[in-house]
């Protein structure tokens, strides 16, 4: 069982859509919890982390974690054609540095 | 952007010989990490390095070795090069600040090697 699982997708929305992206994970260990962007041909960049439990909240982007279902989220409200890429969950444990990511989701949004 | 440069950007070579990928930063970041990433699995942690000569496996290490001699350059060697190698290879840095965990990882654009 991979440590970290995420649907591949692809997922198609139309502009100004709420997109949800999800990642289950099995290892209770992991604390924190980040989401990376990464578009065609490029290097990953990150989008947001959050620390255990939680919302946190960036402009038209907002994470989530639910530690006691291992599940986290990632919103996007008023999706923009710009959105169209590919988004990552990562997580780690609190003691070092080994992060594991998901497979990655494809998202495309049409104007 | 975080001053990461991977070199080469792109390498065709054939199987059986020896290939090294560079990685370079300069951030002064302590730790760098090398990932491969392919259509199904993601990105997976090869090597990383926690400082100067201090590197330590990760999942998939085998048939990859690394070195680290100076802060600022992690280079990523293919000792035989195999068609299982095949792959994009990211190379990334993050710097931990005393005890706390480092969270932010920034990402190189990439090494696109094709082994044949």
């Amino acid at each position: 069982q991979k440590e970290v699982e995420q649907d591949p997708g692809p997922l198609s929305v139309p502009e100004g859509a709420i997109v949800s992206l999800n990642c289950t994970y099995s290892n209770s260990a992991f604390q924190y919890f980040m989401w990376y962007r990464q578009y065609s041909r490029k290097g990953p960049e990150l989008l947001m982390y959050t620390y255990s439990s939680g919302n946190k909240e960036d402009g038209r982007f907002t994470a989530q974690v639910d530690k006691s279902s291992k599940y986290i989220s990632l919103f996007i409200r008023d999706s923009q054609p710009s959105d169209s890429a590919t988004y990552l969950c990562a997580m780690t444990r609190n003691t070092g540095n080994q992060f594991y990511f998901g497979t990655g989701t494809s998202l495309t949004v049409i104007p | 952007d975080a001053g990461i440069t991977q070199s080469p950007r792109h390498k065709v070579t054939e199987t059986g010989t020896p290939v090294t990928l560079r990685c370079h930063q300069t951030e002064n970041h302590r730790y760098m990490y090398w990932y491969r990433q392919d259509p199904g699995h993601g990105l997976r942690l090869i090597h990383y390095s926690y400082g100067v000569k201090d590197t330590d496996k990760g999942e998939v290490s085998d048939g990859y070795s690394v070195s680290r001699s100076k802060t600022e350059d992690f280079l990523l060697t293919l000792e035989s090069a195999t068609s299982s190698q095949t792959s994009v290879y990211f190379c990334a840095i993050s710097e931990s600040g005393g005890r706390a965990i480092s969270y932010e990882q920034y990402f190189g654009p990439g090494t696109r090697l094709t082994v044949t």
